[in-house]
């Protein structure tokens, strides 16, 4: 079935620091590739998305791009800030039958920005 | 704020019990799935409906079951519970629930059971 990689964590940087964190997907078809973050006691919010190869997606300084020869999505930043401290989830949606589809998760990243 | 919504926030249980999860999808959003996320699994998928009725099926347990009700909310059940069913239950929607379509999630039931 189709899987998600990601780059063990946690991750510690410090402010204005640039940051990466890996992605890697084993997928049939050409799925959309997803970031979630999770803040601390809270939920999944999507930070960016593409749906076709080259594709960049980008939110709130972050940016992503649609790597189909070497099947990556890595998410990276300029300049973090503490407030970027969370869980950082890449997914892709798989399709299932009936023409739905669910998403299928990595383990995580956890990213601790100190001042 | 997603717009969907989960009730309760936390729930505490005991073994053997048996506990409701509620979620109320995005307005206009026909499509709610239900996704569990647990230190040892991680986020996995559990169900899907469409506008009533199921669509697609994951990694739920026959203990578990859900369903979606006429003005589009849906509830998962989940019964005697195992100390191993504690864990973070997501509920999200979409609009049609179609391949690539984009997921937006709830705050999450965060479900203890001792």
């Amino acid at each position: 079935g189709n899987s998600v990689t990601q780059m063990e964590g946690p991750v510690t940087l410090s402010e204005e620091a640039f940051l990466t964190i890996n992605c890697t997907y084993t997928a049939t078809g050409y799925p959309s590739l997803f970031w979630y973050v999770q803040y601390p006691g809270e939920g999944l919010q999507l930070l960016l998305k593409a749906t076709k190869a080259d594709d960049k997606g980008s939110n709130k300084g972050f940016e992503a791009t649609y790597r189909k020869e070497t099947t990556s999505f890595h998410l990276e930043k300029g300049s973090v800030q503490v407030s970027d401290s969370a869980v950082y989830f890449c997914a892709l949606s798989e399709l299932t039958q009936g023409g739905s589809e669910k998403l299928v998760f990595g383990k995580g990243t956890k990213l601790t920005v100190n001042p | 704020d997603s717009g969907v919504t989960q009730t309760p926030k936390h729930l505490i249980t005991a073994t053997g019990q048996r506990v409701t999860l509620r979620c109320s999808p995005r307005s206009g959003d026909l499509s709610v799935y239900w996704y569990q996320q647990s230190l040892d699994q991680g986020l996995q998928f559990l169900i899907q409906y469409y506008n009533g009725e199921e669509r697609a099926k994951g990694n739920i347990l026959e203990r578990f079951s859900a369903q979606q009700f006429p003005d589009l909310h849906s509830e998962l059940n989940l019964s005697s519970l195992e100390l191993g069913d504690s864990a973070l239950y997501f509920c999200a929607s979409s609009v049609r629930g179609r391949y690539q379509e984009t997921q937006y999630f709830g705050p999450g039931t965060r479900l203890l059971v001792l």
